[in-house]
C-alpha cells in the first residue's frame, strides 16, 4: 500500500496563478483533510470530507476550493494564489470509525 | 473559538532527563487527545493518544495525563535520548463534529548528549 500521497513535493508560483495540490489514498479510508503548516502555528485544518461528494469547512477555508469526487482522491485547489498562502500543505486521512490521522508526505509551495 | 494551548515553545533538556510538555483546550466537549512528533522536513507521527474516559496512558518512554475537569493534558518523555529531538503538537478532538482536530503551536524539544 502507498498510503497516503501528495503531489507535487514542492510548486513556486507567482501572485494570481491558480493551481491544484494532489492527495490520494489508497487504504480506503472515509474521511479526508487539508492542513496547512506555517512556522509557530501548529497544523491548521482547510477542508475535510467525511466522503465521496460531501465536504465541509475547516478554520481556515478561504482562497481554497475542495471537490470528493470518489474516496481515493481529495485535491485542494488554489484559485488566485496569495503569498500569504505560502505554506507547508499536508492531506490526511482517517479510517471511518477511529480518530487517528494519517498524514501524507507534504507539499511546500511558495507563493512570489 | 476553539483554540488549543500549549507550552512551552522550546525546551532543551540533557539526555537522560525528563521532558514534560503541557497543553489546555477549551471545548470542554473534547474527548480525544492526541500527540504527534515531527522531525525536520517529515510529516506529523502519531506517537500516544488519549480518550476522555482515561486518565493516564503509558507506552514505554511515553506517558500521557488527562485532567478533564482543569481541561488540560500533559506529555511526559523520560530517559531522553537525542534521537527524541522533533517538534512534538498537541490536538484536541472536537466534539459535535467530524474529524475536527485543533492543534497546538508545537514545542521544539532539543535533547543535548
Amino acid at each position: 500500500n502507498a498510503g497516503v500521497t501528495q503531489t507535487p513535493k514542492f510548486q513556486v508560483l507567482k501572485t494570481g496563478q491558480s493551481m491544484t495540490l494532489q492527495c490520494a489514498q489508497d487504504m480506503n479510508h472515509e474521511y479526508m483533510s487539508w492542513y496547512r503548516q506555517d512556522p509557530g502555528m501548529g497544523l491548521r485544518l482547510i477542508h475535510y470530507s467525511v466522503g465521496a461528494g460531501i465536504t465541509d469547512q475547516g478554520e481556515v477555508p478561504n482562497g481554497y476550493n475542495v471537490s470528493r469526487s470518489t474516496t481515493e482522491d481529495f485535491p485542494l485547489r488554489l484559485l488566485s494564489a496569495a503569498p500569504s498562502q505560502t505554506s507547508v500543505y499536508f492531506c490526511a486521512t482517517t479510517p471511518g470509525r477511529s480518530y487517528e490521522q494519517y498524514f501524507g508526505p507534504g507539499t511546500r509551495l511558495t507563493v512570489t | 473559538g476553539e483554540n488549543v494551548e500549549q507550552h512551552p515553545s522550546t525546551l532543551s533538556v540533557q539526555e537522560g532527563d525528563s521532558a514534560v510538555i503541557k497543553c489546555t483546550y477549551s471545548d470542554s466537549a473534547s474527548n480525544y487527545f492526541p500527540w504527534y512528533k515531527q522531525e525536520l522536513g517529515k510529516r506529523p507521527q502519531l506517537i500516544i493518544d488519549i480518550r476522555s474516559n482515561v486518565g493516564e496512558k503509558k507506552d514505554q518512554r511515553i506517558a500521557v495525563t488527562l485532567n478533564k475537569t482543569a481541561k488540560h493534558f500533559s506529555l511526559h518523555i523520560t530517559e531522553t535520548q537525542p534521537e527524541d529531538s522533533a517538534v512534538y503538537f498537541c490536538a484536541a478532538f472536537l466534539g459535535g463534529g467530524y474529524n475536527k482536530l485543533i492543534f497546538g503551536a508545537g514545542t521544539r524539544l532539543a535533547v543535548h548528549p
